[in-house]
């Protein structure tokens, strides 16, 4: 099993739509979770930090499972904007803190 | 306060040559992560360094791979006699010792 398995996708959605992602992860030590997004293959750039059961910010809403080890991520009122590649990343401390990152959702929000 | 920084954004090297890699934190950070990213796959971590120190580098292929974190200057991951399968997106992280990481801009590497 994959250390972490994201939604394959891509998803294509309409402009206004409501949209999530799943992804799981096989390391039950794993104790911080993160959200990052991925525009053409450049830099990773944070959205959300997880450490309890979820996290919203604005239109954004991160929810964690630890018992069945997923974590989701709500995207509501799609822009045009949002159309990134999704990466998911849960985080061991006693490693040393690298992060495990999953293959990415592609998400592309259309007009 | 400058993010991170990565030289060169590209890099065209030969086989057989040697690439490197520069990275400076973010200011007061002082751990770093390099992660690389082949085409059309996921990022991979590679290895992770404090000042002078190698922390984790169970990501680093057994050859021609080295990095290091001076006391002095930008961290440096060194790849030796290039091979066109070393053609990726070299990214790097830093942090304070927390655990949010700061992506710098990458550097694209490609080997003919």
């Amino acid at each position: 099993r994959k250390e972490v398995e994201q939604d394959p996708g891509p998803f294509n959605v309409p402009e206004g739509a409501t949209v999530a992602f799943n992804c799981t992860y096989s390391n039950s030590a794993s104790q911080s979770f993160f959200w990052y997004r991925q525009d053409c293959r450049k830099e990773p750039k944070l959205l959300m930090s997880v450490y309890s059961s979820g996290n919203e910010d604005g239109r954004f809403t991160a929810q964690l499972n630890r018992a069945s080890q997923y974590i989701s991520l709500l995207i509501r009122d799609s822009k045009l904007s949002d159309s990134a590649t999704y990466l998911c990343d849960p985080m061991i401390y006693n490693q040393g803190g690298k992060l495990i990152f999953g293959q990415g959702t592609e998400l592309s929000v259309k007009p | 306060n400058a993010g991170v920084m990565q030289n060169p954004r590209h890099l065209v090297r030969r086989r057989g040559q040697e690439a490197r890699l520069r990275c400076s934190p973010m200011k007061g950070h002082s751990h770093v992560y390099w992660y690389r990213q082949l085409p059309e796959e996921g990022l991979k971590f590679m290895v992770y360094l404090q000042k002078e120190n190698i922390i984790d580098e169970s990501g680093m292929p057994k050859e021609r791979f080295s990095a290091e974190f001076p006391k002095e200057g930008p961290s440096i991951l060194r790849i030796q006699q290039v091979v066109r399968g070393d053609s990726a997106a070299y990214f790097c992280a830093s942090s304070a010792g927390g655990d949010t990481q700061y992506f710098g801009p990458g550097t694209r590497l490609t080997v003919l």
